[in-house]
């Protein structure tokens, strides 16, 4: 069984540029939900992929955006980058969308914008 | 949203049984409560959940008092390896399944 994992480790960016960031999740795992962790912080709910669709957001502006394949790999996108949009972005998969269903992380990608 | 307050930080002895506090006072009666970990440099790890019932697994005992109103985490031997950030979570019913983290409290174990 492979776990969550995520590419890049790390990556470095200027203001204003692009960035997509990728997730596959566990074997059997239909769901993806991404998250952003400031340095100090816990992690912020950024949204949530269920069979290709999104099916919930936090409190994050449009120029984050997502998407999920059929295989439930995803891919976070964000335009328009800002100094604050540096933080790690983590990706965690679950089978379902039931509270109870366990979510397993992977080990994130630390974006820097310089 | 029920919201928990933890400690920003405990330390413990390795070898010694650690208890990691938690209130969430706001809870509501169908509203689990989680417990994760990340180790520094790692993504967040699950420990364990539970509704109202005491619980335990291989890793940790989850122990909630009976108006749920708060519950501790116990690691029953800790070990330097258990240094890390524990997040105590309610489950927020949203229509997703989704986790609101807090600062959690940082564990750490000394020799």
């Amino acid at each position: 069984e492979t776990g969550v994992t995520q590419s890049p480790t790390h990556l470095i960016k200027t203001r204003g540029q692009q960035v997509t960031l990728r997730c596959s999740s566990q074997s059997g795992h239909n769901t993806v939900s991404w998250y952003q962790q400031a340095l100090g912080q816990g992690p912020q709910f950024i949204f949530q992929y269920y069979r290709e669709e999104e099916n919930g957001r936090g409190n994050f502006p449009p120029r984050f955006s997502g998407l999920q394949f059929p295989n439930y790999s995803s891919e976070l996108n964000v335009n328009a980058l800002e100094l604050d949009d540096s933080a790690l972005y983590l990706c965690a998969s679950s089978l379902g969308l039931a509270d109870y269903n366990e979510q397993f992380f992977g080990p994130g990608t630390r974006l820097t914008v310089l | 949203d029920a919201k928990t307050t933890q400690p920003p930080s405990m330390d413990c002895a390795e070898g010694r049984a650690a208890n990691l506090p938690c209130n969430h006072s706001t809870i509501s009666g169908n509203e689990y409560v989680y417990w994760y970990r990340q180790i520094h440099s790692q993504g967040p790890q699950y420990i364990i959940h539970g509704l109202k019932n005491n619980e335990t697994n291989e890793m940790a005992s989850l122990i909630i008092t009976e108006d749920r109103k708060s519950s501790t985490l116990i690691l029953p031997h800790a070990t330097l390896r258990d240094t890390a950030v524990y997040y105590c979570i309610v489950r927020v019913e949203l229509g997703y399944s989704t986790l609101t983290f807090g600062k959690g409290t940082m564990l750490l174990v000394s020799p």
